[in-house]
């Protein structure tokens, strides 16, 4: 079966500050990667997707930047924090096949606190 | 563009009452449509999705959703609550178009408190 593991599960960090952010899936190959923000515990925020090794897309412009370096990794990152970073950030796959109604799996998440 | 609406911030229910949890949706192709569960501080679980066939879906843990075309929606529901089914539900939508990006469009949440 398929696992996705994320680390640090919860991080604080002053401000200007880098960030590494870890998503690794076992179990399935060839998968599309995604990376959410979740602010105050609410609505999701699809901040980078990817299809493949080095194919990352960007949804919305900010602070921050993805990499995908082997098949099931997927880093988040940023060279200097801002307060608003803060939030929980979840990373999640789908099975890349030619059918697109496969289900989205998600990490169990970071809390990202930037003081 | 693809969105989601939860119209309800909370549901309140008593346990052993039956629950519903609100999601209408609009996309320019077919819908492909999803239910998640979050408990605090974790992440999102699958509940249950539809993609074609039947309106009435069966999924996890009890719960069932109905699609309805004609209302653009897909309410979440579940015949006899329980406390433990309180935590933060979220409605999702894929557009049938969307072969490459696969992305979820997601609604606000809906908190759902099941007192015993």
């Amino acid at each position: 079966s398929q696992t996705i593991h994320q680390w640090p599960a919860t991080l604080v960090q002053p401000v200007g500050s880098p960030l590494s952010l870890e998503c690794t899936v076992e179990g399935t190959s060839n998968p599309n990667l995604y990376w959410y923000r979740q602010a105050a515990g609410r609505g999701l925020q699809l901040l980078f997707y990817s299809v493949g090794i080095g194919q990352i897309s960007s949804e919305v412009p900010q602070n921050l930047s993805a990499s995908r370096p082997q098949d099931r990794q997927f880093i988040l990152s940023s060279k200097k924090l801002l307060l608003s970073d803060s939030g929980f950030y979840l990373c999640a796959w789908t099975r890349r096949s030619v059918f697109s109604t496969d289900t989205q799996y998600f990490g169990p998440g970071t809390r990202l606190t930037v003081l | 563009a693809q969105s989601v609406a939860q119209p309800e911030d909370q549901v309140n229910v008593a346990e052993g009452n039956p629950l519903t949890v609100k999601c209408t949706y609009s996309v320019s192709g077919n819908p492909y449509l999803f239910w998640y569960v979050q408990y605090p501080n974790r992440g999102l679980q699958f509940l249950l999705k539809y993609i074609t066939g039947d309106n009435l879906v069966k999924g996890s843990y009890g719960f069932e959703a109905e699609f309805n075309k004609s209302q653009t929606s897909f309410h979440l529901k579940k015949p006899s609550a329980l406390v433990s089914d309180s935590a933060l539900y979220f409605c999702a939508v894929r557009d049938f178009y969307d072969t490459g990006r696969r992305a979820l469009t997601f609604g606000s949440g809906t908190r759902l408190q099941v007192q015993p």
